[in-house]
């Protein structure tokens, strides 16, 4: 059964504390793995694409890697504003779209 | 360029009633998807339509149904509401539908009173 597991549910940084957020796949087929940020009561905004393992994507503090069964997001010396629910998706061979439940990020000044 | 419209942004609603939500994709995308987000659930995909054609659908009751019109916008209708379809919806633009990135507008929060 496909599934997308996100890890962990809450995560509480001091500004500047460098972390990672994990997300751990099991699909038929990957077509590729996906990276959203979602602000509360709004649709999340795309970030990133990754196709393959070894693969790595960066931009501004974030930076996504790929394995052959999980991606991490690493965010260096986060800011308050980048205080959001970060979400995890997978294409399949099937072309369905999986999410993951997300990692909700709270950056203290 | 502009991103996915959708409309209302927020409605409110009694049981037993209907509510009919609009999207309207990026322009130039010809797939449109739905999905209901929940804070126990998450995303859960609802349907996909891609050139009018429903091609793939989620695990919802029939009560749930959508459509989509030659000029890619979409509908979702939802019938006989119920207290447990108050939830954020979303809707995604995709190019085609092969294309692997998604595009979300800011949902319509549905409650259901």
């Amino acid at each position: 059964e496909d599934q997308v597991t996100q890890s962990p549910e809450a995560l509480r940084l001091q500004e500047g504390e460098s972390s990672s957020l994990n997300c751990s796949y099991t699909v038929s087929g990957l077509r590729g793995l996906f990276w959203y940020r979602q602000d509360p009561g709004k649709g999340p905004e795309f970030l990133f694409t990754l196709y393959s393992a070894g693969e790595e994507k960066e931009k501004e503090r974030l930076k996504a890697t790929l394995t052959k069964k999980e991606s991490f997001l690493h965010i260096t010396a986060p800011k308050p504003e980048d205080s959001a629910t970060y979400l995890c998706a997978v294409r399949t061979g099937a072309n369905n779209l999986f999410f993951g439940t997300g990692t909700r990020l709270t950056v203290i000044p | 360029k502009a991103g996915v419209t959708q409309t209302p942004r927020y409605l409110i609603k009694t049981r037993g009633q209907q509510v009919t939500l609009s999207c309207s994709p990026i322009s130039g995308h010809r797939s449109v998807s739905w999905y209901q987000q929940t804070p126990g659930q998450g995303l859960q995909f609802l349907f996909e339509y891609f050139s009018e054609t429903q091609r793939n659908k989620g695990n919802f009751p029939g009560r749930f149904s959508g459509r989509q019109f030659s000029n890619s916008r979409s509908e979702m209708n939802v019938s006989t509401l119920e207290l447990g379809d108050s939830a954020l919806y979303l809707c995604a633009s995709s190019l085609t539908a092969a294309a692997l990135e998604a595009f979300f507008g800011q949902g319509t929060r549905l409650t259901v009173v």
